[in-house]
């Protein structure tokens, strides 16, 4: 099983770009890299997921090295709102036993 | 849409009882996840059912813990002779495919147990 390893916080400025890395060294080939995002009092929500390179959507980017020993999540020009707490999760299709998440990473964005 | 709903919000039990929780997936969703979440940790797996197959069980953590899902829809997570250790916020999760570790998880607001 891909175990995990994040920052515990980080803190940034309204506007700018934040990234957060996930070290996940034992990642196997089936393997996929998702990112969940948590506010408080609220279950995680899904935010992006890669296999390799990089993948862009609407609210973030996913930047994973050609070893995907690592992942890294980049929120582009941040706010108040995107103060939560980050999770990787690093698991394949047929995922055998636990799904592990990382410990998260809790993001604070200050004015 | 309704998006996956728990209940209770909040639970308050004592010592050595038994709790019943209770999670409601979006609705043509195979899969359902239970996790646990302790104040201020990470998200700690539980149990996966997928269709018809046999739960994977492997994150129970005793064999106090137990779940069913029924008619292949409604969840119910069994936590029995509670301890104060069970004391946590319980998050129940679904998706529409069949695989586990990549399909997007849409979780639910999570139940509160406090176990005096």
């Amino acid at each position: 099983l891909a175990k995990t390893t994040q920052p515990i916080s980080m803190d940034s400025y309204e506007g700018q770009e934040v990234n957060i890395t996930c070290s996940h060294n034992n990642i196997a080939t089936n393997d996929y890299i998702t990112w969940y995002q948590q506010f408080p009092s609220q279950g995680p929500r899904f935010i992006i997921q890669g296999y390799k390179t990089k993948v862009t959507n609407e609210v973030a980017s996913l930047f994973i090295p050609a070893d995907r020993k690592s992942s890294t999540l980049s929120l582009p020009r941040v706010s108040l709102s995107d103060t939560a707490v980050y999770y990787c999760l690093v698991g394949g299709p047929n995922q055998g036993g636990k799904l592990i998440f990382g410990q998260g990473t809790e993001l604070s964005v200050k004015p | 849409g309704a998006g996956v709903s728990q209940s209770p919000s909040n639970k308050v039990t004592e010592k050595g009882k038994d709790v019943e929780l209770r999670c409601d997936p979006i609705s043509g969703h195979t899969a359902l996840y239970w996790y646990r979440q302790s104040l201020g940790q990470g998200l700690e797996f539980l149990i996966y059912f997928q269709g018809n197959s046999a739960p994977d069980k492997s994150g129970l953590p005793s064999d106090r813990f137990s779940a069913e899902r029924t008619g292949g829809s409604v969840s119910t997570l069994t936590i029995q002779r509670t301890q104060q250790e069970d004391s946590a916020v319980y998050l129940c999760a679904s998706s529409l495919g069949s695989m586990k570790g990549t399909d997007t998880q849409y979780f639910g607001p999570g139940t509160r147990l406090t176990v005096l």
